[in-house]
């Protein structure tokens, strides 16, 4: 079964301290991973996913098989990036994308 | 260009009654999908189209959800007999392919009292 979890609803920093959103997954096969945000008032858009390797507003995330995570990090956290942070998996041969709970980010100056 | 729209934004009904979503896709996106999303969770899947066809549709969680798609883009989800528990933002995505990113649309607030 996929399953996806994000053990933080909440978690706060300060602005320019480093910031990392724990994500967990479970998953027999090869699974696509995906971070998706929504900032407030707005939709939800997809920020990075694993096989891009990219960093996206500072943004990265790892997948690490052998500990079934990919985290989200960011070394120095700005305002602007309070936000509600999903992470998803995506089984490798079907559609249905599972979505974490959720974690609410929020830095302050 | 537009993104994915959806009407109406906010819905109140009464239990029992049935209701009616409407997904306008970004132009030319054949995947489409439709999520649920409940109060302090992810969204979570409920169908998938491609093209005219409902590829997936394991996540609609009974007999009263359904959805349609007739013309490869505009896409209607169903509620028949609808129950409070049903109460949820309901968002679409669509893409250029199943392996494209989703872009999300703002979601239709479905309140049943």
């Amino acid at each position: 079964a996929q399953r996806v979890t994000q053990p933080e609803k909440l978690l706060s920093v300060f602005k320019g301290a480093p910031v990392e959103l724990k994500c967990n997954y479970s998953y027999s096969g090869s699974p696509e991973l995906f971070w998706y945000v929504q900032y407030s008032r707005q939709r939800l858009q997809l920020l990075l996913r694993h096989i891009s390797r990219e960093s996206i507003k500072g943004f990265t995330a790892d997948l690490n098989k052998g500990e079934t995570s990919f985290h989200l990090k960011k070394p120095f956290a700005q305002e602007e990036d309070s936000a509600m942070y999903y992470c998803a998996l995506k089984g490798h041969n079907n559609n249905d994308m599972r979505f974490g709970a959720g974690t609410r980010l929020t830095v302050k100056p | 260009g537009a993104g994915v729209s959806q009407t109406p934004s906010n819905k109140v009904t009464e239990k029992g009654k049935y209701v009616e979503l409407r997904c306008d896709p970004i132009s030319g996106h054949t995947a489409l999908y439709w999520y649920r999303q409940s109060l302090g969770q992810g969204p979570e899947f409920l169908i998938y189209f491609q093209g005219t066809g409902a590829a997936d549709d394991s996540g609609l969680p009974n007999d009263r959800f359904f959805a349609v798609r007739p013309e490869g883009s505009v896409s209607t989800l169903k509620i028949q007999r609808t129950e409070r528990g049903d109460s949820a933002v309901y968002l679409c995505a669509s893409g250029r392919a199943s392996t494209d990113t989703q872009y999300f649309g703002p979601g239709t607030r479905l309140t049943v009292l």
